[in-house]
């Protein structure tokens, strides 16, 4: 069956980075498209990009160009994703989520992985 | 702030309909992007539970469904049960963003 396990929580202080990692299990990792998607307490979902993993290309949202890198390891099946100079407000869950492109919706996702920035 | 509108939060009796609107514009749902829809119980990741604006999953109750009308899509569920208690997020695809975009998320409870 499909799995996507993500890293533990983190804690990191404001202006660090923090990498989280997504492994992937049960499909051809390659063949999928991987998502990130952030939600800070209380709130809602925020797309942040994607990294096609059989090319390495990605595309990130606008708001986070610049301070968001995702790459990923076909060797292990694994897709990461940075985030460098945080602040308090990226405090959230970060989840990955699996995409097809012939399609656009997210069919399995992460548990989820709790940062917390603190100042 | 999110470019698609859903109410706060719904609310029913255990075996009623509740229905969750999701509205967008000409760069998202009206310019012809699907919409799909998650929900997200206490805790725990979002699931997929209509996808293309009214088809289910595989093991997705036929209580859920969905459809689409202009620049809004809706999701019905009938029937309310308990487990049904969760967050409900709309999700397409916006062209001015060139982006993914959720919609504000709606809580529903069962009374």
């Amino acid at each position: 069956q499909v799995q996507l396990v993500q890293s533990g929580a983190e804690v990191k202080q404001s202006g660090a980075s923090v990498k989280v990692s997504c492994k992937a299990s049960g499909y051809t990792f390659t063949g999928y498209y991987m998502h990130w998607v952030r939600q800070a307490p209380g709130q809602g979902l925020e797309w942040m990009g994607w990294i096609n993993t059989n090319s390495g290309d990605t595309n990130y949202a606008q708001d986070f160009q610049g301070r968001v890198t995702m790459t990923r390891d076909t060797s292990i099946n694994t897709a990461y994703m940075e985030l460098s100079r945080l602040r308090s407000d990226d405090t959230a869950v970060y989840y990955c989520a699996r995409y097809l492109p012939v399609v656009d919706y997210f069919d399995h996702w992460g548990q989820g992985a709790l940062v917390t920035v603190s100042s | 702030q999110s470019v698609l509108t859903q109410p706060p939060s719904v609310s029913g009796a255990p075996g009623q309909r509740v229905t969750i609107s999701c509205t967008g514009g000409s760069s998202n749902i009206g310019a012809g992007y699907d919409v799909h829809w998650y929900q997200q119980l206490p805790g725990t990741a979002p699931k997929l539970v209509i996808y293309e604006f009214s088809n289910r999953p595989s093991g997705v109750p036929d209580r859920f469904s969905g459809s689409k009308s202009g620049t809004s899509a809706s999701l019905a569920i009938t029937g309310l049960q308990a487990e049904d208690e969760a967050d409900y997020y709309c999700q397409s695809y916006d062209s001015s963003l060139s982006g993914y975009v959720f919609g504000t998320g709606t809580k529903v409870t069962v009374l």
